[in-house]
């Protein structure tokens, strides 16, 4: 079965820093696709970047990136330079195969301090 | 921009009661999703709506149904609520296809079920 593992419940990063929330799949197809969402504590899901799993280039979106890896099944998004208003839950979901739906991980909070 | 629009932003039921949650969408999309999102689960899927008066369960349709009889409104309902149906409930539209079309979001409904 299609699965999405985030193994980092919680992460720390000062202003200004780099972070890395790491995404782990396990699929079987070889055509699918991966998104990033962002949940501030308001609740409204943010969506930020997708990665098709055919694409040679890793996705890029101003601040983001997404470092795919396909061998290693990773899809890991990167911040850079992060912001306060970055703090917020972090959500990799994958579409499944043959439908329009998405399988989503468990979250990543992320807390940017000052 | 798309706009996903769930009828209420906080909710409080009673055990027993029969509860509708709705949800509008502005953009000809013909997929909709109802989730429910619990600390620790991450999102997961209830029923989902890829065309007017069909349905699909998703992962936990146990305790809930859908109706969809306009392209733009998917409602879901709890049929008896019980106090195990509190949760956050998201809303979500998506263009049917292959391809990065990310799936957008309501602010989400929180339930209470006292």
């Amino acid at each position: 079965a299609q699965k999405i593992t985030q193994t980092q419940p919680g992460m720390f990063v000062q202003e200004k820093e780099a972070v890395t929330l790491d995404c782990t799949y396990d699929t079987s197809d070889q055509s699918y696709g991966l998104f990033w969402y962002k949940q501030p504590s308001s609740g409204e899901m943010i969506f930020l970047i997708y990665q098709g799993s055919y694409d040679e280039q890793n996705a890029t979106e101003g601040r983001y990136s997404l470092n795919f890896q396909k061998a290693r099944k990773s899809a890991n998004l990167v911040i850079s330079a992060s912001q306060l208003g970055d703090s917020a839950m972090y959500f990799c979901a994958m579409r499944e195969r043959g439908t329009d739906k998405l399988i989503f991980g468990t979250g990543t909070r992320l807390q940017v301090f000052p | 921009d798309v706009k996903v629009t769930q009828s209420s932003r906080y909710l409080v039921k009673r055990t027993g009661e029969k509860v509708f949650l709705e949800c509008v969408q502005d953009m000809d999309h013909e997929n909709m999703f109802w989730y429910r999102q619990d600390p620790g689960l991450g999102l997961r899927l209830i029923y989902f709506s890829y065309d007017v008066k069909m349905k699909e369960k998703g992962d936990i349709p146990e305790g809930y149904s859908v109706s969809r009889e306009k392209k733009e409104r998917f409602s879901l309902i709890l049929e008896s609520a019980s106090t195990n149906q509190t949760s956050m409930y998201l809303c979500a539209s998506s263009p049917r296809g292959p391809g990065g079309q990310p799936q957008h979001f309501g602010d989400g409904t929180r339930l209470s079920i006292l």
